[in-house]
Protein backbone atom coordinates (compact mmCIF):
# COMPACT_ATOMS: atom_id res chain seq x y z
CA UNK A 1 0.00 0.00 0.00
CA UNK A 2 1.01 3.45 -0.81
CA UNK A 3 1.85 5.41 2.33
CA UNK A 4 1.87 9.26 2.20
CA UNK A 5 2.86 10.56 5.73
CA UNK A 6 2.64 14.26 6.92
CA UNK A 7 4.81 15.22 9.50
CA UNK A 8 1.67 17.14 11.38
CA UNK A 9 -1.87 16.85 11.92
CA UNK A 10 -2.79 20.30 13.89
CA UNK A 11 -0.10 22.95 13.94
CA UNK A 12 -0.33 26.72 15.22
CA UNK A 13 1.31 29.30 14.96
CA UNK A 14 1.69 32.81 15.04
CA UNK A 15 1.95 35.57 12.38
CA UNK A 16 5.28 35.96 11.07
CA UNK A 17 6.83 32.70 11.59
CA UNK A 18 8.27 30.73 9.23
CA UNK A 19 6.59 27.08 8.99
CA UNK A 20 7.75 23.85 8.15
CA UNK A 21 4.98 21.17 6.17
CA UNK A 22 7.12 17.76 5.92
CA UNK A 23 5.54 14.68 3.29
CA UNK A 24 6.94 11.61 2.75
CA UNK A 25 6.03 8.59 0.64
CA UNK A 26 7.27 5.34 0.31
CA UNK A 27 6.55 4.03 -3.08
CA UNK A 28 8.86 5.95 -4.95
CA UNK A 29 6.62 8.55 -6.68
CA UNK A 30 8.39 11.11 -8.62
CA UNK A 31 5.85 13.54 -8.49
CA UNK A 32 4.80 14.94 -5.33
CA UNK A 33 2.04 17.87 -4.94
CA UNK A 34 1.32 20.09 -2.16
CA UNK A 35 -2.78 21.30 -1.96
CA UNK A 36 -4.81 23.33 0.20
CA UNK A 37 -8.03 23.21 0.79
CA UNK A 38 -10.65 25.61 2.18
CA UNK A 39 -14.34 25.65 2.52
CA UNK A 40 -16.36 26.39 -0.50
CA UNK A 41 -13.19 26.77 -2.72
CA UNK A 42 -11.83 22.95 -2.74
CA UNK A 43 -8.46 21.79 -3.42
CA UNK A 44 -5.60 24.16 -5.04
CA UNK A 45 -2.55 23.10 -6.23
CA UNK A 46 -0.04 25.54 -4.27
CA UNK A 47 2.94 23.78 -5.60
CA UNK A 48 4.73 20.08 -7.46
CA UNK A 49 7.69 18.20 -8.08
CA UNK A 50 8.64 15.50 -10.86
CA UNK A 51 11.48 14.95 -9.88
CA UNK A 52 14.33 15.88 -7.03
CA UNK A 53 15.59 19.64 -6.99
CA UNK A 54 12.48 20.27 -9.53
CA UNK A 55 9.38 21.98 -8.95
CA UNK A 56 6.72 23.93 -10.53
CA UNK A 57 4.39 26.36 -9.62
CA UNK A 58 0.53 25.39 -9.04
CA UNK A 59 -2.39 27.79 -9.09
CA UNK A 60 -1.37 29.86 -5.67
CA UNK A 61 2.24 29.60 -5.08
CA UNK A 62 2.54 33.23 -3.77
CA UNK A 63 3.62 33.31 0.32
CA UNK A 64 4.74 29.45 -0.12
CA UNK A 65 8.25 27.75 -1.56
CA UNK A 66 8.93 24.37 -1.47
CA UNK A 67 12.19 22.24 -0.92
CA UNK A 68 12.85 18.50 -2.75
CA UNK A 69 15.42 17.67 -1.33
CA UNK A 70 15.23 13.47 -1.46
CA UNK A 71 12.64 11.80 -3.73
CA UNK A 72 10.38 10.70 -0.87
CA UNK A 73 10.35 14.08 0.96
CA UNK A 74 8.81 17.10 -0.19
CA UNK A 75 8.11 20.26 2.20
CA UNK A 76 6.19 23.26 2.11
CA UNK A 77 7.54 26.37 3.82
CA UNK A 78 5.67 29.17 4.61
CA UNK A 79 8.31 32.02 5.14
CA UNK A 80 6.39 34.55 6.68
CA UNK A 81 3.00 32.98 8.00
CA UNK A 82 -0.15 35.18 7.94
CA UNK A 83 -3.19 34.79 8.92
CA UNK A 84 -4.74 34.16 5.44
CA UNK A 85 -2.91 30.97 5.04
CA UNK A 86 -4.61 29.51 8.01
CA UNK A 87 -5.90 26.16 5.99
CA UNK A 88 -6.24 22.41 5.71
CA UNK A 89 -2.78 21.39 4.33
CA UNK A 90 -2.89 17.99 2.19
CA UNK A 91 0.41 16.23 0.57
CA UNK A 92 -0.08 13.63 -2.55
CA UNK A 93 2.45 11.73 -4.50
CA UNK A 94 1.48 9.88 -7.92
CA UNK A 95 3.89 7.68 -10.18
CA UNK A 96 5.61 10.54 -13.24
CA UNK A 97 4.18 10.43 -16.99
CA UNK A 98 0.93 9.71 -19.00
CA UNK A 99 -1.71 6.64 -18.11
CA UNK A 100 -2.76 5.93 -14.45
CA UNK A 101 -1.04 8.77 -12.24
CA UNK A 102 -3.47 7.86 -9.21
CA UNK A 103 -3.03 10.06 -6.14
CA UNK A 104 -2.60 9.35 -3.12
CA UNK A 105 -2.92 11.50 -0.14
CA UNK A 106 -1.32 12.17 2.80
CA UNK A 107 -3.59 12.55 6.21
CA UNK A 108 -3.74 16.51 6.20
CA UNK A 109 -1.97 19.13 8.21
CA UNK A 110 -4.51 21.28 9.46
CA UNK A 111 -2.34 24.91 10.26
CA UNK A 112 -3.62 27.91 12.00
CA UNK A 113 -1.92 31.15 12.31
CA UNK A 114 -2.78 33.13 14.88
CA UNK B 1 -9.41 26.67 -18.04
CA UNK B 2 -10.66 23.66 -16.75
CA UNK B 3 -13.72 23.82 -14.56
CA UNK B 4 -15.11 20.97 -12.43
CA UNK B 5 -18.84 21.00 -10.62
CA UNK B 6 -20.14 18.56 -8.45
CA UNK B 7 -23.94 18.48 -7.88
CA UNK B 8 -25.97 18.64 -5.01
CA UNK B 9 -23.15 20.09 -3.07
CA UNK B 10 -24.94 17.80 0.29
CA UNK B 11 -26.99 14.73 -0.50
CA UNK B 12 -28.95 12.98 2.68
CA UNK B 13 -30.64 9.25 2.12
CA UNK B 14 -31.31 7.10 3.74
CA UNK B 15 -29.95 3.49 4.49
CA UNK B 16 -30.22 1.45 1.68
CA UNK B 17 -30.92 3.93 -1.27
CA UNK B 18 -28.72 3.45 -4.79
CA UNK B 19 -27.51 6.78 -4.85
CA UNK B 20 -25.41 8.81 -7.71
CA UNK B 21 -23.52 11.38 -7.44
CA UNK B 22 -22.35 13.44 -10.47
CA UNK B 23 -19.23 15.47 -11.96
CA UNK B 24 -18.86 17.34 -14.45
CA UNK B 25 -16.26 19.23 -16.30
CA UNK B 26 -15.80 21.68 -19.17
CA UNK B 27 -13.15 20.42 -20.98
CA UNK B 28 -13.04 17.19 -22.30
CA UNK B 29 -9.61 16.91 -23.30
CA UNK B 30 -8.36 14.78 -20.33
CA UNK B 31 -6.10 11.78 -19.28
CA UNK B 32 -8.28 10.70 -16.70
CA UNK B 33 -10.60 11.16 -13.69
CA UNK B 34 -10.67 9.91 -10.16
CA UNK B 35 -13.28 10.20 -7.28
CA UNK B 36 -12.01 10.39 -3.83
CA UNK B 37 -13.64 10.09 -0.37
CA UNK B 38 -12.63 12.50 2.46
CA UNK B 39 -13.69 12.26 6.47
CA UNK B 40 -14.12 15.35 8.33
CA UNK B 41 -10.81 16.53 9.05
CA UNK B 42 -9.31 13.82 7.29
CA UNK B 43 -7.35 13.23 4.04
CA UNK B 44 -8.29 11.96 0.76
CA UNK B 45 -8.89 8.26 -0.10
CA UNK B 46 -8.78 7.17 -3.67
CA UNK B 47 -11.76 5.31 -4.72
CA UNK B 48 -11.81 4.81 -8.59
CA UNK B 49 -9.81 6.19 -11.27
CA UNK B 50 -10.91 5.92 -14.51
CA UNK B 51 -8.79 6.51 -17.60
CA UNK B 52 -10.29 8.83 -20.59
CA UNK B 53 -10.34 5.53 -23.04
CA UNK B 54 -12.91 3.51 -20.08
CA UNK B 55 -16.70 3.79 -20.28
CA UNK B 56 -16.99 3.10 -16.12
CA UNK B 57 -15.24 1.19 -13.41
CA UNK B 58 -16.24 -0.58 -10.54
CA UNK B 59 -14.92 -1.46 -7.01
CA UNK B 60 -17.75 -3.42 -4.93
CA UNK B 61 -20.41 -1.45 -4.06
CA UNK B 62 -19.03 1.53 -6.34
CA UNK B 63 -19.67 2.13 -9.64
CA UNK B 64 -18.24 5.25 -11.86
CA UNK B 65 -19.07 6.06 -15.13
CA UNK B 66 -17.37 8.39 -17.72
CA UNK B 67 -19.08 10.23 -20.63
CA UNK B 68 -16.10 12.35 -21.84
CA UNK B 69 -17.92 13.92 -24.97
CA UNK B 70 -20.41 15.40 -22.50
CA UNK B 71 -18.14 15.87 -19.86
CA UNK B 72 -19.99 14.01 -17.50
CA UNK B 73 -19.01 11.51 -14.75
CA UNK B 74 -21.07 9.72 -12.02
CA UNK B 75 -20.23 7.50 -9.38
CA UNK B 76 -23.09 5.01 -8.39
CA UNK B 77 -23.07 3.76 -4.67
CA UNK B 78 -25.48 0.55 -4.52
CA UNK B 79 -27.24 -0.18 -1.06
CA UNK B 80 -25.73 2.83 0.89
CA UNK B 81 -24.72 2.18 4.54
CA UNK B 82 -24.13 4.83 7.36
CA UNK B 83 -20.63 4.05 6.87
CA UNK B 84 -20.59 5.88 3.37
CA UNK B 85 -21.33 9.24 4.78
CA UNK B 86 -18.55 11.38 3.37
CA UNK B 87 -17.88 14.01 1.20
CA UNK B 88 -17.03 12.52 -2.44
CA UNK B 89 -14.71 14.51 -4.93
CA UNK B 90 -13.66 13.94 -7.99
CA UNK B 91 -10.87 15.11 -10.00
CA UNK B 92 -9.68 15.22 -13.72
CA UNK B 93 -6.40 15.32 -14.86
CA UNK B 94 -6.43 17.43 -18.22
CA UNK B 95 -3.59 17.40 -21.67
CA UNK B 96 -3.75 21.27 -21.27
CA UNK B 97 -1.54 23.54 -19.21
CA UNK B 98 1.16 20.66 -18.23
CA UNK B 99 -0.33 17.41 -18.09
CA UNK B 100 0.34 17.03 -14.52
CA UNK B 101 -2.35 19.88 -13.84
CA UNK B 102 -5.35 17.88 -12.13
CA UNK B 103 -8.96 20.13 -11.57
CA UNK B 104 -10.84 19.30 -8.22
CA UNK B 105 -14.55 19.52 -7.57
CA UNK B 106 -15.90 21.12 -4.25
CA UNK B 107 -17.56 17.76 -3.52
CA UNK B 108 -21.11 16.55 -2.89
CA UNK B 109 -21.34 15.54 0.91
CA UNK B 110 -23.41 12.34 1.97
CA UNK B 111 -25.33 11.42 5.14
CA UNK B 112 -26.34 8.02 5.01
CA UNK B 113 -29.31 8.01 7.93
CA UNK B 114 -29.68 4.67 9.62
Amino acid sequence: DVKVTQSSRYLVKRTGEKVFLECVQDMDHENMFWYRQDPGLGLRLIYFSYDVKMKEKGDIPEGYSVSREKKERFSLILESASTNQTSMYLCASSLLGTGVNEQFFGPGTRLTVL
Amino acid sequence: KQEVTQIPAALSVPEGENLVLNCSFTDSAIYNLQWFRQDPGKGLTSLLLIQSSQREQTSGRLNASLDKSSGRSTLYIAASQPGDSATYLCAVRGRGGGYQKVTFGTGTKLQVIP
